[in-house]
């Protein structure tokens, strides 16, 4: 069974600071694994999608990159700013079977200090 | 398209009443996914649709809990009788086959059982 793990659960940096948030997943034959961000009291909004052939995908100053070998994958916000304070999970999808479903991990919370 | 839409946003109700929670998927999108998000369990899927037809309901922690696709713009998701350990956020997802991201969440609803 695929667990998703992120670490930290929480985490504070002052505005302008490069960060990395962490995934980990314990079955690296996955298809793609996502990045999504939820704001208190909304829905998951995608941010990055890495499909299992590719090693990054950018956007802005997000880049997410991954490596099925290791069961890693990392988002890095470049220059933070205190919208981007919301919660951050990470899901992997499988590369085989019937169930097309999304394992999530527990998300990590960023708070970004003006 | 106004995205993912559900209803209620918000529901308390009483241990024992029957809770009915609507989703409107995006049009044209022939998946439809219904997660529960706690504090304790993350993210969990509990069933999803292809085509108006479910295709896995192995998430559906209980037979208290049913799903329904009568047609491809509207899903239900049931609990009767509803229990205090029933309150959570529920979300209702949607995607396309071939799509470039992995589902499309809406608002959700928030449940409350006392």
């Amino acid at each position: 069974k695929q667990e998703v793990t992120q670490i930290p659960a929480a985490l504070s940096v002052p505005e302008g600071e490069n960060l990395v948030l962490n995934c980990s997943f314990t079955d690296s034959a996955i298809y793609n694994l996502q990045w999504f961000r939820q704001d208190p009291g909304k829905g998951l909004t995608s941010l990055l999608l890495i499909q299992s052939s590719q090693r990054e995908q950018t956007s802005g100053r997000l880049n997410a990159s991954l490596d099925k070998s290791s069961g890693r994958s990392t988002l890095y916000i470049a220059a933070s700013q205190p919208g981007d304070s919301a919660t951050y999970l990470c899901a992997v999808r499988r590369s085989s079977g019937s169930a097309r479903q999304l394992t999530f991990g527990s998300g990590t919370q960023l708070t970004v200090l003006p | 398209d106004a995205g993912v839409i559900q209803s209620p946003r918000h529901e308390v109700t009483e241990m024992g009443q029957e809770v009915t929670l609507r989703c409107k998927p995006i049009s044209g999108h022939d998946y439809l996914f219904w997660y529960r998000q706690t504090m304790m369990r993350g993210l969990e899927l509990l069933i999803y649709f292809n085509n108006n037809v479910p295709i896995d309901d192995s998430g559906m922690p209980e037979d208290r809990f049913s799903a329904k696709m009568p047609n491809a713009s509207f899903s239900t998701l049931k609990i009767q009788p509803s229990e205090p350990r029933d309150s959570a956020v529920y979300f209702c997802a949607s995607r396309q086959t071939g799509g470039v991201t992995e589902a499309f969440f809406g608002q959700g609803t928030r449940l409350t059982v006392v």
